[in-house]
């Protein structure tokens, strides 16, 4: 258990759908991250919060919705998905922003877009 | 932009025998971290390197960071059945911009042969 619970574990939507990928951290962190997780490919880091403020959107396309309505939650909204972004989204977080800080991953949820 | 190469992609290696996966930098970077994935698992912090030439070790892991502090390696000696997963690096960049932001190897995929 890593105090990074994210639901649900796995999911399969179709292209018109909306669905919503939720993250809880119990750790007291400052920082939460989105994550993408492709086969063979390097992580890709989509969204960064710090303290409930969005600082980072990696050229993220606008069908993915972060929102971070205090520091323990984070959610990843989904609409109009392309087959391409099936992948293991990650939530992490960590103490704060800035270098020396490790990040705790939740389980991820697996994505399959149909 | 930054970026962190990791080779190799997969390695396979009889139980008993040794495991190294090496990590370069197109840029000097300011620390580096390291995790482990198993198998339908999330990313879990090892370490972190900050010193230009540092060398760690946690049990028969070694993890060292080059004097340019460019590249980096984790060496596995007599890898055992619970050694299986893959093994990222992760770098924060040197430069002002997004100097939180940890920039990720692609990962080497440590498979034991039966």
């Amino acid at each position: 258990e890593t105090g990074v619970t994210q639901t649900p574990r796995h999911l399969v939507m179709g292209m018109t759908n909306k669905k919503s990928l939720k993250c809880e951290q119990h750790l007291g962190h400052n920082a939460m991250y989105w994550y993408k997780q492709s086969a063979k490919k390097p992580l890709e880091l989509m969204f960064v919060y710090s303290l409930e403020e969005r600082v980072e959107n990696n050229s993220v396309p606008s069908r993915f919705s972060p929102e971070c309505p205090n520091s323990s939650h984070l959610f990843l909204h989904l609409h109009t998905l392309q087959p391409e972004d099936s992948a293991l989204y990650l939530c992490a977080s960590s103490q704060d922003l800035g270098e020396g800080t490790e990040a705790f991953f939740g389980q991820g949820t697996r994505l399959t877009v149909v | 932009g930054q970026q962190v190469m990791q080779i190799p992609q997969y390695q396979h290696v009889q139980e008993g025998e040794d495991f190294t996966t090496y990590c370069n930098s197109s840029t000097t970077l300011s620390n580096i971290q390291w995790y482990k994935q198993r198998p339908g698992g999330h990313p879990v912090f090892l370490i972190q390197l900050v010193k230009s030439g540092e060398v760690k070790k946690q049990k028969r892991l070694t993890f060292q960071f080059g004097e340019a502090k460019k590249n980096s390696s984790l060496h596995i000696t007599a890898t055992q059945t619970t050694d299986v997963g893959t093994y990222f690096c992760a770098g924060i960049g040197g430069s002002l911009h997004s100097n939180y932001q940890l920039i990720w190897g692609a990962g080497t995929k440590l498979i034991i042969k039966p």
